[in-house]
C-alpha cells in the first residue's frame, strides 16, 4: 500500500542530544518536504526537496539539516537539541509532474526536548 | 505578499448546520487553492481543491466558493456532522517547477460540531 511513514511519532530528548526523525514514503513521488506545526497553529515549510540530491531550505528559518540520499527517504537531522526544537515535525511528498500540487503528509512526530 | 490569513480561528456548529471558513489572499499569481483537514494526532489530508479558472466546486457536503477579485475563497460544511469535527487549513500554491510547488498554509480553523 502507497504511503508516507514517520517515526519515531515520539520523542522525548534531553538538550544537547542529536537526533535523526525519518521519513519514507512508498508512492515514488520526487518532492518531499519537511514541515514544524506548533500545537493548534499553521504549518512551516523548513525544508524541500525536488529529487535525489536536491535540497533547499523552506520559508521558516531551522537549525535543522536534511539529506536525499534516495527517492523514498528524506531524514532530518538536529545534531544539539534544544528546548526551542520542541514541536511536531510532519513529511510530506508530492508528484512532481502532477498538474495539481496535492501533498501527501505522514503522521508527524512529536519532540519534546527537555 | 506570501501570507493567506484564514478566520476564524474556532468554530462552533450544531450538527446539521453549515460551517463557513474563510481565506483571504495577497499574491495574486497564486493558481491552486487547496483545504486540508487534520484529526488530532494525525497528519494533515486533503479535503478538496481549487484553481482560480472556476468559482465554485463541490465534493459531497464540502464546497469551496472562490472570489478572484477579492481574492477570497471559503469552504462551506452542509449538514455538518460530529466526526467533521477537526482543524482545517486553507493553503495557496504557484504550480511551477521553480516554485517547487511551495504551499502556504492559512492559520487553521479548529471546528466542533455539538450533537
Amino acid at each position: 500500500e502507497a504511503d508516507i511513514y514517520q517515526t519515531p511519532r515520539y520523542l522525548v530528548i534531553g538538550t544537547g542530544k542529536k537526533i535523526t526523525l525519518e521519513c519514507s514514503q512508498t508512492m515514488g513521488h520526487d518532492k518531499m518536504y519537511w514541515y514544524q506545526q506548533d500545537p493548534g497553529m499553521e504549518l512551516h515549510l523548513i525544508h524541500y526537496s525536488y529529487g535525489v540530491n536536491s535540497t533547499e531550505k523552506g520559508d521558516l528559518s531551522s537549525e535543522s539539516t536534511v539529506s536525499r540520499i534516495r527517492t523514498e527517504h528524506f531524514p532530518l537531522t538536529l545534531e544539539s537539541a534544544r528546548p526551542s526544537h520542541t514541536s511536531q515535525y510532519l513529511c510530506a511528498s508530492s508528484d512532481l509532474t502532477g498538474a495539481n500540487n496535492e501533498q501527501f503528509f505522514g503522521p508527524g512526530t512529536r519532540l519534546t526536548v527537555l | 505578499q506570501q501570507q493567506v490569513k484564514q478566520s476564524p480561528q474556532s468554530l462552533i456548529v450544531q450538527k446539521g448546520g453549515i460551517s463557513i471558513i474563510n481565506c483571504a489572499y495577497e499574491n495574486t499569481a497564486f493558481d491552486y487553492f487547496p483545504w486540508y483537514q487534520q484529526f488530532p494526532g494525525k497528519g494533515p489530508a486533503l479535503l478538496i481543491a481549487i484553481r482560480p479558472d472556476v468559482s465554485e466546486k463541490k465534493e459531497g457536503r464540502f464546497t469551496i466558493s472562490f472570489n478572484k477579485s477579492a481574492k477570497q475563497f471559503s469552504l462551506h460544511i452542509m449538514d455538518s456532522q460530529p466526526g467533521d469535527s477537526a482543524t482545517y487549513f486553507c493553503a495557496a500554491s504557484l504550480v511551477l517547477y521553480n516554485q517547487g510547488g511551495k504551499l502556504i498554509f492559512g492559520q487553521g480553523t479548529e471546528l466542533s460540531v455539538k450533537p
